[in-house]
């Protein structure tokens, strides 16, 4: 069984299109999390759900509007594409927000031409 | 400064070198520290944990040095599956912070 889920794995798309990325984690976890992976491969935390509740955000663009609808799901959401929103994300959770190990999707590689 | 600092590499080693690197961190309050592998376009995957005794798992050693405020890996008799870009990950606030990431080419 897959831990942490994320679809699609890979996703090519026009600027200016808005599309979707789901994460879905079936540890029983309270905490979810989106990260960036960009060329230099560094990583950065974008947001961070506990139990549903938006605890992280980072600045982030308003274009990106992540959606907890319950404990096991985050997706992310982006309006407007640029060229620079192609990255790597990767969804992750923890079992509580404090300092525990996280485990990661297997990222969505998306490429905004 | 950054508040993880890792230098890229990228490290060259032969099969059954030891080959050492070393992470620095900013914020003194740190609690938790952990070293992550990601494989070539993979997910990073937990390595291990960091504690302040120092801790081993086989073939890796891992140390904390608080005074100077830096986390160790050492990795003996290196194999051609170690090959991966390894990424220092300390807790300075409310997350997980990633270090850059350092990678190791394991050569036959």
């Amino acid at each position: 069984d897959t831990a942490v889920s994320q679809t699609p794995k890979y996703l090519v798309t026009q600027m200016g299109n808005d599309k979707s990325i789901k994460c879905e984690q079936n540890l029983g976890h309270d905490t979810m999390y989106w990260y960036k992976q960009d060329s230099k491969k560094f990583l950065k935390i974008m947001f961070s759900y506990n139990n549903k509740e938006l605890i992280i955000n980072e600045t982030v663009p308003n274009r990106f509007s992540p959606k907890s609808p319950d404990k096991a799901h985050l997706n992310l959401h982006i309006n407007s594409l640029e060229l620079g929103d192609s990255a790597v994300y990767f969804c992750a959770s923890s079992l509580t927000q404090l300092r525990d190990r996280l485990y990661f999707g297997p990222g969505t590689r998306l490429t905004v031409l | 400064r950054k508040e993880v600092e890792q230098d890229p590499g990228p490290f060259n080693v032969p099969e059954g070198a030891t080959v050492a690197f070393n992470c620095t961190y900013s914020n003194s309050a740190s609690q938790s520290f952990f070293w992550y592998r990601q494989d070539c376009r993979k997910e990073p995957k937990l390595l291990m944990s960091v504690y302040s005794s120092g801790n081993e798992d086989g073939r890796f050693t891992a140390q904390l040095n608080r005074a100077s405020q830096y986390i160790s890996l050492l990795i003996r008799d290196s194999k051609l599956s170690d090959s991966a870009t390894y990424l220092c990950v300390v807790n300075p606030a409310r997350q997980l912070t990633f270090g850059s990431g350092t990678q190791l080419t394991v050569l036959p």
